[in-house]
Order: C-alpha cells, then structure tokens, then sequence
C-alpha cells in the first residue's frame, strides 16, 4: 500500500524559513516524480514543485521560484521541501504527491 | 509550459441528472490525468487515473475520458452525495481551476 506520510508546517512569522518532510513507503520512491501541492484557504489546488526520479529535474510554479527548494532523498525514501522568505500568501494546507497518491496534508501559516 | 483549462466553473444540476466536466490540456498529455473530488474541508480524493481508470470504490456513476489534450469526467446519474468541487490534474503538475457543482 503506497504511503505519504508527513511532518513539518506550523506556524512561522514572515521572512522566516520551514521545511516538510514526506516519508515515502509501499512503492519503490526512486522509480517516480514525485510533487508538493498546496490549497489556501477557501482557495483551489495549486501545484508547487516536482522533482525526477533522480533529482536531476526540478520545476516550481512563479510565485515560489527562488523562495522553495525540492529536493529528495532515495536512500530514505523521503521528499522535501524547504520554503524560505515565507510570505502571508503561503498560507495553505500542503500535499506530498506521486501522481495521484496524496499525503495527509500539513497546515503553514506565516503570521505575525 | 503546460496549462490545464476546466469548464464549467459552476454547473448547476439535480439529482439524476448526467454531468460532464471538461478538461484541456495547452498541449498533449497521453492520459496523465486525474479527477478529483473535494468536499468542504475535507483533503480531496481521487475518482480517475490516467484518464479513465477508476479508483477503487469510487461509484461506477463516475467515468472518465479522453487523451492528448481533451479529457471528460461523467457523473451519469448525480446522486446527493456528488454535490462537491471537481480539480484534473495533469500528473505531477497544474491543476484545473475547478468546478463546483451546486443544487
């Protein structure tokens, strides 16, 4: 059974760095892309960041460009994502993804 | 890059009724598409894989079609549970802007 299970999130002021962890099992984590997906609140999906297979490849919609990193681990079959200069519309409820497996989701919020 | 366009934004039906939501894709996918069904706050689940696999225990009312760059998602007969927003999500990337269906 494939599993996305995650950490990380919270709460974090402005300006300020987070990184979530996805720890990936039941499926081999070095054979597939794998993403991060965020939804704002009372907003639609949006699709962050994608890395392949072998990190070589990584693509980030504009508005985090330079601000988050993907980056995966196929040793611990974990994908990351650390997200610097956190901004108040990076609030949002985000998903470790692989196609159309989902993880459970983990809440950022960047207040003051 | 790879734009995903969803239509209608709302749709307006009743129970019983036969709905389909369209998807377009800026340039070919094959089938590297999902639906997704999302309740107020609730995580979204998936109903399609690659394009008209159906997930398993999602009802046989849903179906999806299509390839390259057209994809429909049918609902053949809404049910009061149906009610919901619909996303297609090119794998791995852009999302649809969703569909609301309504009352």
């Amino acid at each position: 059974e494939v599993q996305l299970v995650q950490s990380g999130g919270g709460l974090v002021q402005p300006g300020g760095s987070l990184r979530l962890s996805c720890a990936a099992s039941g499926f081999i984590f070095s054979n597939y892309w794998m993403s991060w997906v965020r939804q704002a609140p009372g907003k639609g999906l949006e699709w962050v960041a994608n890395i392949k297979q072998d990190g070589s490849q990584k693509t980030y919609v504009g508005s985090v460009k330079g601000r988050f990193t993907i980056s995966r681990d196929n040793a611990k079959n974990s994908l990351y994502l650390q997200m610097n200069s956190l901004r108040a519309e990076d609030t949002a409820v985000y998903y470790c993804t692989r196609d159309e497996q989902w993880g459970q989701g983990t809440l950022v919020t960047v207040s003051s | 890059d790879i734009q995903m366009t969803q239509s209608p934004s709302t749709l307006s039906a009743s129970v019983g009724d036969r709905v389909t939501i369209t998807c377009r894709a800026s340039q070919s996918i094959s089938a590297w598409l999902a639906w997704y069904q999302q309740k107020p706050g609730k995580a979204p689940k998936v109903l399609i894989y690659k394009a008209s696999t159906l997930e398993s225990g999602v009802p046989s009312r849903f179906s999806g079609s299509g390839s390259g760059t057209e994809f429909t998602l049918t609902i053949s007969s809404l049910q009061p549970d149906d009610f919901a927003t619909y996303y297609c999500q090119y794998y791995n990337n852009c999302f649809g802007g969703g569909t609301k269906v309504e009352i």
